[in-house]
């Protein structure tokens, strides 16, 4: 089956700071990963995409990495706010299906 | 407004008493699908839907039965619900997934106790 792991452990980290998430997934390179944000109690939101052939994309203050020889993407926020409090998903394509990972609980502290 | 819409948000229910959980989107998608949600494991697909009258199983779906007999509509249905079935569930919609990647849109999610 494909995998995908997020860490388990929230991060914590001070407001202003860049906060950076992995996602590694296991098997062959995905065409594609996605990222999406959660809050409690609510259904999962859609962030950015990363294709197999692309090494980085940006969004605002978001910036997904790929590397396909490590099997990871790195999703970082920079000049990170309380507001960005949430956890973040990280989802890989496979065939007809989306296969999520856990998710990573990130707390920004003023 | 865009939406996917999921009725009812909060359920009790008890074991062996069928229910369906509705699930709607306005936005003309092909593809949909229903997820369950528990601690620590993340979103886990039960069931998904190409098309009209098109389902396939995901990767938990046991105990559970869909139908798409309309573009905008993926019930489902437990039809003997047991405890370990008690999760939060999010219906989701898209364009078919092709390999460009398509964005998926998420309901409010149901949060199911099972008795």
């Amino acid at each position: 089956s494909q995998k995908i792991e997020q860490n388990s452990e929230a991060l914590n980290i001070q407001e202003g700071k860049t906060a950076t998430l992995t996602c590694n997934y296991t098997n062959y390179s995905p065409a594609y990963l996605q990222w999406y944000r959660q809050d409690p109690g609510r259904g999962p939101v859609f962030l950015l995409l990363i294709r197999e052939n692309e090494k980085e994309k940006r969004k605002e203050r978001l910036k997904v990495t790929f590397d396909t020889t490590l099997k990871q993407s790195l999703f970082h926020i920079t000049a990170s706010q309380p507001a960005d409090s949430a956890t973040y998903l990280c989802a890989r394509s496979y065939g007809n299906k989306l296969v999520f990972g856990a998710g990573t609980i990130l707390r920004v502290k003023s | 407004e865009a939406q996917v819409t999921q009725n009812p948000r909060y359920l009790i229910t008890v074991t062996g008493k069928k229910l369906t959980v509705t699930c709607s989107q306005n936005m003309n998608h092909e593809y949909m699908s229903w997820y369950r949600q528990d601690p620590g494991l993340g979103l886990r697909q039960i069931y998904y839907s190409m098309n009209v009258e098109v389902t396939d199983k995901g990767d938990v779906p046991e105990g559970y039965k869909v139908s798409r007999k309309e573009k905008r509509n993926f019930p489902l249905i437990l039809e003997s619900p047991s405890p370990n079935q008690t999760s939060l569930y999010f219906c989701a919609s898209s364009r078919p997934p092709t390999g460009r990647g398509e964005t998926q849109y998420f309901g409010p999610g149901t949060r199911l106790l099972v008795l």
